[in-house]
This record gives structure tokens, C-alpha cells and sequence, in this order.
């Protein structure tokens, strides 16, 4: 399978406990994007690499998120003591640069916070 | 602020029948609209429609831009069960192509 993975696929965790999840990208794409779903809602930006660098962060990540892509290819993104209100599907998207309308998702980590 | 506003948020409808679900935006500098479909998973991509009035077909589903009134509509004629989804519109800034803005999407369900 040569799509966007993701892992892990569903994540329970107790408030207060730290997460992380990680996206590997279609292998040619240099542009990597990470979305929150909450239910009944469209994906929602958190933030966009470009390669290995950050380029743009929503303000709906606050202090607690981080996102990370080291070498330009798999990124991973964690959630710093948990709240219950980060209870969300957890979408990563790779594109290639000049097809950035066209973003393939992963089949995103579902995180439930108790 | 820049939105997206899909309508209806629900639908159901019997299969056969024939639905057009709508999609208007109000952004800055606009590149492209595209429609997605979701299921119980990620988002799929279905079109992306960057000219007014160019239809864009893909067996029984097609889609239209008005960019002059700022809308497009996703139609899907002979509906069957396997339809039944979240139908997500979406829309591209120009030089902004670090992200996309989503509607809520529309939930359609087909009844057999």
C-alpha cells in the first residue's frame, strides 16, 4: 500500500497523559499536512510541512501540540497533557508541490481522552 | 474570516433517486473548491474546480463552479447505498497553499 499510513488507528489515554502519533506520506510527496475532525465537523488545519521545515501553525494548536518531520518524511504530532476536549480524528494529508490542491489523506488516529 | 457553508448538513433519500448537495464560500484570494468524500475513514478526493461553469463528471457524480456567485454543487444522479457518506467541499487559497478550509460536509444516507 503506497498511500498516507498512519499510526496508531485508535488511541485511549487518560487526561493528563501525554500522546503521540505518527504519519508516513506518499513517498514523493514533499508536503505534509496535519487536521483535526471533530464529530459532526470538516477537517479542521493544525499545521503544514513543507519537507522538513514548519511552515505554517494554526492557533488551534496551542502549547501543548507539536508537530515534528526530521528528515523530511514521516512526521509525527503530540498532544502534551491531554484534555478531554482533544477528544478528535487525527488527519494527516500529503501533497506534492504544484498538486497541493489535491492532498491524499491517511486513515487518521482516532484519540479518545477519559 | 474565511468560511465554507455546506447545505443540507443531512439528507436521506431512496436509492434512485438524484441529489444535489450545495457548497458557497466567502475567502480571500480563491484558487480552487474541491469536493471529497468520507466514509468511515478519511477523506477521499472526488474533484477539484477551478473555471466557472466547467462541469466535472465521474460516472454518476458531477460538479460545477459559479465563481461569480461564489458556489458550487456536488450532483449525484441514480444514488445507490454504497453513496451513503459524508460529502465534504473544501476550498484552496492562492498563495496560501498550506491549507485548505472545509465545510462541515453534508451526511447523506441512502435508503434501499
Amino acid at each position: 500500500d503506497t498511500g498516507v499510513s498512519q499510526d496508531p488507528r485508535h488511541k485511549i489515554t487518560k487526561r493528563g497523559q501525554n500522546v503521540t502519533f505518527r504519519c508516513d506520506p506518499i513517498s514523493e510527496h514533499n508536503r505534509l499536512y496535519w487536521y483535526r475532525q471533530t464529530l459532526g465537523q470538516g477537517p479542521e488545519f493544525l499545521t503544514y510541512f513543507q519537507n522538513e521545515a514548519q511552515l505554517e501553525k494554526s492557533r488551534l494548536l496551542s502549547d501543548r501540540f507539536s508537530a515534528e518531520r526530521p528528515k523530511g518524511s514521516f512526521s509525527t504530532l503530540e498532544i502534551q497533557r491531554t484534555e478531554q476536549g482533544d477528544s478528535a480524528m487525527y488527519l494527516c494529508a500529503s501533497s506534492s508541490a504544484g498538486t497541493t490542491d489535491t492532498q491524499y489523506f491517511g486513515p487518521g488516529t482516532r484519540l479518545t481522552v477519559l | 474570516e474565511d468560511k465554507v457553508v455546506q447545505s443540507p448538513l443531512s439528507l436521506v433519500v431512496h436509492e434512485g433517486d438524484t441529489v444535489t448537495l450545495n457548497c458557497s464560500y466567502e475567502v480571500t484570494n480563491f484558487r480552487s473548491l474541491l469536493w471529497y468524500k468520507q466514509e468511515k475513514k478519511a477523506p477521499t478526493f472526488l474533484f477539484m474546480l477551478t473555471s466557472s461553469g466547467i462541469e466535472k463528471k465521474s460516472g454518476r457524480l458531477s460538479s460545477i463552479l459559479d465563481k461569480k456567485e461564489l458556489f458550487s454543487i456536488l450532483n449525484i444522479t441514480a444514488t445507490q447505498t454504497g453513496d451513503s457518506a459524508i460529502y465534504l467541499c473544501a476550498v484552496s487559497l492562492m498563495n496560501r497553499d498550506d491549507k485548505i478550509i472545509f465545510g462541515k460536509g453534508t451526511r447523506l444516507h441512502i435508503l434501499p
